[in-house]
């Protein structure tokens, strides 16, 4: 599978618990970390999560990341309006020999 | 602080060339690998090509492989992105972004990007 796959969309309320989804191969998240990036609208990505489960300094731990086998999740706690944004996973892909970004979850905050 | 300054794009026809370039600064250019990640309009995004800390290795994604050529001048403290044979769908945001593995295998800083257009 030469792609990450992630739910086009996911929603919550503030202070709510919304958990984000990426499924890979083997070849990707099986065999690599995967790391989280958060995109706010009109600008560029920014590193939120590295390593599968570690937080850049400055990253509130609202953020957290976890890793099973092939699939990858984000959970934010305490959602708040500006965690709306677009949120992409990524992991090196051994087969492809390039890194590999999923599809990409929108969340709304509503 | 780390910034990473893309230059270059702008509107081009299918077939030209344009070549991207990446002025870092807030550290120690000729210790990372760096990325070039692009951003079609509404789109996901689409990892480019990554070179390594000394020129050594370099990896490119299917969709450019053949047609765009990643380099970087450590004197010069630059990254360029050479792209010949532009296509409409090469029509993209492209980012410079910073690698700091041994291994050219992850990205955690980004630059703010510069618009190609690629018109037939």
């Amino acid at each position: 599978q030469s792609v990450l796959t992630q739910p086009p969309s996911a929603s919550g309320t503030p202070g709510q618990r919304v958990t984000l989804s990426c499924s890979g191969s083997n070849s990707n998240i099986g065999s690599n970390y995967v790391y989280w990036y958060q995109q706010l609208p009109g600008t560029a990505p920014k590193l939120l999560i590295y390593r599968s489960d570690q937080r850049p300094s400055g990253v509130p731990d609202r953020f957290s990341g976890s890793k099973s086998g092939t699939s990858a999740s984000l959970a934010i706690s305490g959602l708040r309006s500006e965690d709306e944004a677009d949120y992409y996973c990524a992991a090196w892909d051994d087969s492809l020999s390039g890194y590999l970004f999923g599809t990409g979850t929108k969340v709304t905050v509503l | 602080q780390v910034q990473l300054v893309e230059s270059g794009g702008g509107v081009v026809q299918s077939g030209r060339s344009l070549r991207l370039s990446c002025a870092p600064s807030g550290f120690i250019f000729s210790n990372y690998a760096m990325h070039w990640v692009r951003q079609a309009p509404g789109r996901g995004l689409e990892w480019v090509a990554v070179i390594w800390y000394d020129g050594s290795n370099k990896y490119y994604a299917d969709s450019v492989k053949g047609r765009f050529t990643i380099s970087r001048d450590n004197s010069k403290n630059t990254l360029y992105l050479q792209m010949n044979s532009l296509r409409a769908e090469d029509t993209a945001v492209y980012y410079c972004a910073r690698d700091p593995s041994d291994n050219g295998d992850w990205i955690d800083f980004w630059g703010q990007g510069t618009l190609v257009t690629v018109s037939s």
